[in-house]
C-alpha cells in the first residue's frame, strides 16, 4: 500500500543546531507539503513543491528550508533551531487533479532546547 | 483576515446524536474547495470529506456529510449517530485556485469534539 512516511518521529535538539526532518511519500504525487501545528493555530504551510526542482515559500517558512531531488522526497531542514520552533510538523502530499486531497504523514515532534 | 474561520473550540456531543461542526471560509476564487480532516489523540490526520465550489449537491461518506451554503460561505460538518471514536480534533480546510492549477490549501484552528458515553 501507498503511503507517506516521516522520521524521526521524535527529536530533542539543542538551540543553533541544524535539524533535518525527512518525508518520504510511495503515492507518486506530484505535490508535496510541510506544516507545523501549534496549539490555537491549526496547522499552517511552511513549504510547499509541486513537483522535482520545484519549492514555493509558505506562510511561515523563516528559518525553514526544503529541497526537491525526486517525487519521492521532501526533507525540511531548520538551518539554525530556535525554541519558536518547537512543535509538530506535518507532511503531506496531494494529487494534481481532482479534489486534491491531502495524505498526510504520521507528524514528527520536535522538541528544541 | 482569517480565511477558514472555525468558532467552535470544543464541543460536546451524547453518543448516538448528530452533531454539527461550523465552518465559515472567504475566498473571491469562484473555484475552490472545501475538505475536513479529522486529528484523533494519536495524531494523525484523517481526510473525512470534500465539496467542490461547482457540486450541486451537499458531499456525503457514510456518517458523515457536509452541509454547503455557498451564499453564506458555510461548509459544516454533520456527523450523524456519533460514536466514542469520534472524539477527535477536526479541522476544516480550503484549496483555493483550482482553475489556476494551485494546490496551497488553509486550515482552520480546529474544533474538539468529545463524544459523551
Amino acid at each position: 500500500d501507498a503511503e507517506i512516511t516521516q522520521s524521526p518521529r521524535h527529536k530533542i535538539t539543542e538551540t543553533g543546531r541544524q535539524v533535518t526532518l525527512a518525508c518520504h511519500q510511495t503515492w507518486n504525487h506530484n505535490n508535496m507539503f510541510w506544516y507545523r501545528q501549534d496549539l490555537g493555530h491549526g496547522l499552517r504551510l511552511i513549504h510547499y513543491s509541486y513537483g522535482v526542482q520545484d519549492t514555493n515559500k509558505g506562510e511561515v517558512s523563516d528559518g525553514y528550508s526544503v529541497s526537491r531531488s525526486n517525487t519521492e522526497d521532501l526533507p525540511l531542514t531548520l538551518e539554525s533551531a530556535a525554541s519558536s520552533q518547537t512543535s509538530v510538523y506535518f507532511c503531506a502530499s496531494s494529487t494534481s487533479g481532482g479534489a486534491g486531497e491531502q495524505f498526510f504523514g504520521p507528524g514528527t515532534r520536535l522538541t528544541v532546547l | 483576515a482569517q480565511k477558514i474561520t472555525q468558532t467552535q473550540p470544543g464541543m460536546f456531543v451524547q453518543e448516538k446524536e448528530a452533531v454539527t461542526l461550523d465552518c465559515t471560509y472567504d475566498t473571491s476564487d469562484p473555484s475552490y474547495g472545501l475538505f475536513w480532516y479529522k486529528q484523533p489523540s494519536s495524531g494523525e490526520m484523517i481526510f473525512l470529506i470534500y465539496q467542490g465550489s461547482y457540486d450541486q449537491q451537499n458531499a456525503t461518506e457514510g456518517r458523515y456529510s457536509l452541509n454547503f451554503q455557498k451564499a453564506r460561505k458555510s461548509a459544516n460538518l454533520v456527523i450523524s449517530a456519533s460514536q466514542l471514536g469520534d472524539s477527535a480534533m477536526y479541522f476544516c480546510a480550503m484549496r483555493e485556485g483550482f482553475t489556476s492549477g494551485t494546490y496551497k490549501y488553509i486550515f482552520g484552528t480546529g474544533t474538539r469534539l468529545k463524544v459523551l458515553a
